[in-house]
């Protein structure tokens, strides 16, 4: 079963349209990270936030908002007021220890947004 | 150059072939990891150096060969590859220490096809 779960593969909104991204992740641990990063067409992954598993609060920045719920493990990604440029593939990403005592970066598929003008 | 960069950006190669592919940081990181990216698939982590030490291989199959000299220059050497290992091939780096808790900064990745 994969651990980090973007069921949304492609979201297509018109500009000035408010999306949601879902994110669903499984873990045994208490003590984890999640992430979101943006992969424009240029390629390079972008850092957007972090949260730790014991940080509940929801984050607002600028147009982007995050809904972190640990009842449904769910850290889903909100575009308020969508724009072009915010065309991209969204990933999530889950960082939890292993057995070596280190931690691992485990991603989902991505969603692919498609903002229209 | 700033951030994380790699070269080449495209590669072709047959499958006797033997290059590399080569990822420059300089945001003064001491983890560097290699990622491939296969369309409709999770990224992939495929190998971790911390301080310059290997500390994670994924299962990599020995065609990939990870080397990473100093701290700020990571190289992923192939050989024999099979046209299953086309792929973007994504480097990233980070600070170590809290590995789990540290953001990655990725580079654009080399675009692999192999014939």
């Amino acid at each position: 079963a994969q651990k980090v779960t973007q069921a949304q593969t492609e979201i297509s909104v018109v500009e000035k349209e408010d999306v949601t991204l879902d994110c669903v992740y499984e873990t045994r641990d208490t003590t984890y990270y999640l992430f979101w990063y943006k992969q424009p067409p240029s390629g390079e992954l972008v850092f957007l936030i972090r949260r730790n598993s014991f940080d509940e609060q929801n984050e607002i920045s600028g147009r982007y908002s995050w809904n972190f719920q640990k009842s449904t493990s769910s850290f889903n990604f909100t575009i308020t007021a969508s724009q072009v440029v915010d065309s991209a593939v969204y990933f999530c990403a889950l960082s939890e220890p292993t057995t070596s005592g280190t931690y691992k970066y485990i991603f989902g598929t991505g969603t692919r947004l498609k903002v229209l003008a | 150059e700033t951030g994380v960069t790699q070269t080449p950006r495209h590669l072709v190669m047959g499958m006797t072939n033997k290059k590399s592919l080569k990822c420059e940081q300089h945001l003064g990181h001491n983890a560097m990891y290699w990622y491939k990216q296969s369309a409709k698939k999770p990224l992939e982590l495929m190998f971790v150096y911390n301080f310059k030490e290997q500390t994670e291989n994924n299962s990599v199959p020995s065609r990939f060969s990870p080397e990473c000299p100093n701290s700020s220059h990571l190289f992923l050497h192939l050989h024999t590859l099979q046209p299953e290992d086309s792929a973007l091939y994504l480097c990233a780096s980070s600070q170590a220490g809290v590995i789990g808790y540290n953001e990655q900064f990725f580079g654009p990745g080399t675009r692999l096809t192999v014939l």
